[in-house]
């Protein structure tokens, strides 16, 4: 069974487009984060929810909004793609500090 | 402003051999340090962590060293195998592990 899986794998969108990708944990975990990795293969935190509230909220455009309906998972929507949006987005998993569990990743590709 | 950093881009050794990946850090009050290891369109891996109360940690291959005087830690892997060719990342957080801060990532090549 996969820990912690994203849906869509790849999206191709245009430039203006609203789209979603869901994250589902079934690890029983407390906390789930959205990472960016972009080009420079760096990863940055973009929010943190810890029992479907709000924990961290890094400088992330307002264009981008998280949702997590339950403890199990966090869906991110973003508004009016912008090209610069083009990345690799990961959710992730955690019980404390322990060590998280990332998704398989979903590649976004804007045009 | 990075609180974690990992210098050295890329990192080659050969099989058998011991490889060595570094990182430093900022915030002397992070409490966990963490290694995960990331194979190309996969998501990272959790590796080995280590609290901050101790120096040494060790995992069959894997040991990860903390100098909390240097803000330092090291992850040795002996012997290195082909298998372990991936970028390896870094991460520090608190005790909460609300937020986790990454390094930029090690990419280690083992040739065989």
């Amino acid at each position: 069974d996969t820990a912690v899986s994203q849906t869509p794998k790849y999206l191709v969108t245009q430039m203006g487009n609203d789209k979603s990708i869901k994250c589902e944990q079934n690890l029983g975990h407390d906390t789930m984060y959205w990472y960016k990795q972009d080009s420079k293969k760096f990863l940055k935190i973009m929010f943190s929810y810890n029992n479907k509230e709000l924990i961290i909220n890094e400088t992330v455009p307002n264009r981008f909004s998280p949702k997590s309906p339950d403890k199990a998972h966090l869906n991110l929507h973003i508004n009016s793609l912008e090209l610069g949006d083009s990345a690799v987005y990961f959710c992730a998993s955690s019980q404390g500090p322990h060590g998280q569990y990332f998704g398989p990743g979903t590649r976004l590709t804007v045009t | 402003d990075q609180q974690v950093k990992q210098n050295s881009p890329s990192l080659s050794v050969q099989e058998g051999r011991i490889s060595i990946l570094n990182c430093d850090y900022t915030n002397s009050m992070f409490d966990y340090f963490l290694w995960y290891k990331k194979y190309p369109a996969e998501g990272p891996t959790f590796l080995i962590s280590i609290s901050s109360i101790k120096d040494k940690n060790e995992d069959g291959r894997f040991t990860v060293f903390l100098n909390k005087s240097a803000k330092h830690l090291s992850l040795h892997i002996v012997p290195s195998q082909p298998g372990d060719s991936a970028v390896y990342f870094c991460a520090a957080t608190s005790n909460t592990g609300n937020q986790f801060y990454f390094g930029t990532g090690t990419s280690l090549t083992v040739i065989p």
